[in-house]
């Protein structure tokens, strides 16, 4: 059983399309977040979620749209994607927030053409 | 807001050797530094974290060191393996609901046999 798995793992799309990542941790946590690795492997973090609330919302475009429906599932829709956006982006999740370990899914790569 | 400087970038070593990677921060008040392994294709795993109540922290062929003066912590990983070789990553963090982990760039290992 995966404790933090996200879909899809790889994405390739068009400029200007709309696409979605999709979370989902069994861990029972309360906090799940999504962190974006660039092409130099630098980690950034982007939302974090706490029991479907809001708390880290980074200086991230508007066309970045996450959504918690429960604290178990948490997913990125990006909208009108651009070059820039090509990255891996991870989602994690930890017991509760501002603590504790970072359990992290194994990435979906996305990249815009 | 913190920053975590990481160096070196990139660290090669033969089999048996040993290897120190070090970080900087920048925020007094951060208080925990964990360390994460990212392997090729996977998502970050946290192999070994500090509280800023302890100096020094070991488990196995791994060890983490503490300057909470002159703020600055280091990975030292002795007997290096081939499958050591990853990208390692440190970071830091205040206590706190809404404080965010803010990771250093990286340092890929590469263990030659």
């Amino acid at each position: 059983d995966t404790a933090v798995s996200q879909t899809p793992k790889y994405l390739v799309t068009q400029m200007g399309n709309d696409k979605s990542i999709k979370c989902e941790q069994n861990l029972g946590h309360d906090t799940m977040y999504w962190y974006k690795q660039d092409s130099k492997k630098f980690l950034k973090i982007m939302f974090s979620y706490n029991n479907k609330e809001l708390i880290i919302n980074e200086t991230v475009p508007n066309r970045f749209s996450p959504k918690s429906p429960d604290k178990a599932h948490l997913n990125l829709h990006i909208n009108s994607l651009e070059l820039g956006d090509s990255a891996v982006y991870f989602c994690a999740s930890s017991p509760r927030s501002g603590a504790g370990e970072l359990f992290f899914g194994e990435g979906s790569r996305l990249t815009v053409l | 807001g913190e920053n975590v400087e990481q160096h070196p970038s990139t660290l090669s070593v033969q089999e048996g050797d040993s290897a120190v990677i070090k970080c900087t921060y920048s925020d007094s008040a951060s208080n925990y530094f964990p360390w994460y392994k990212q392997e090729l294709g996977k998502g970050p795993q946290l192999i070994i974290d500090i509280r800023s109540n302890v100096g020094e922290k070991k488990d196995q062929r791994i060890a983490v060191t503490l300057n909470k003066t002159a703020k600055h912590f280091s990975l030292h990983i002795t007997e290096t393996q081939p499958e050591d070789s990853a990208v390692y990553f440190c970071a830091a963090r205040r206590q706190g609901g809404s404080e965010k982990l803010v990771f250093g760039k990286g340092t890929k290992l590469t263990v030659n046999p």
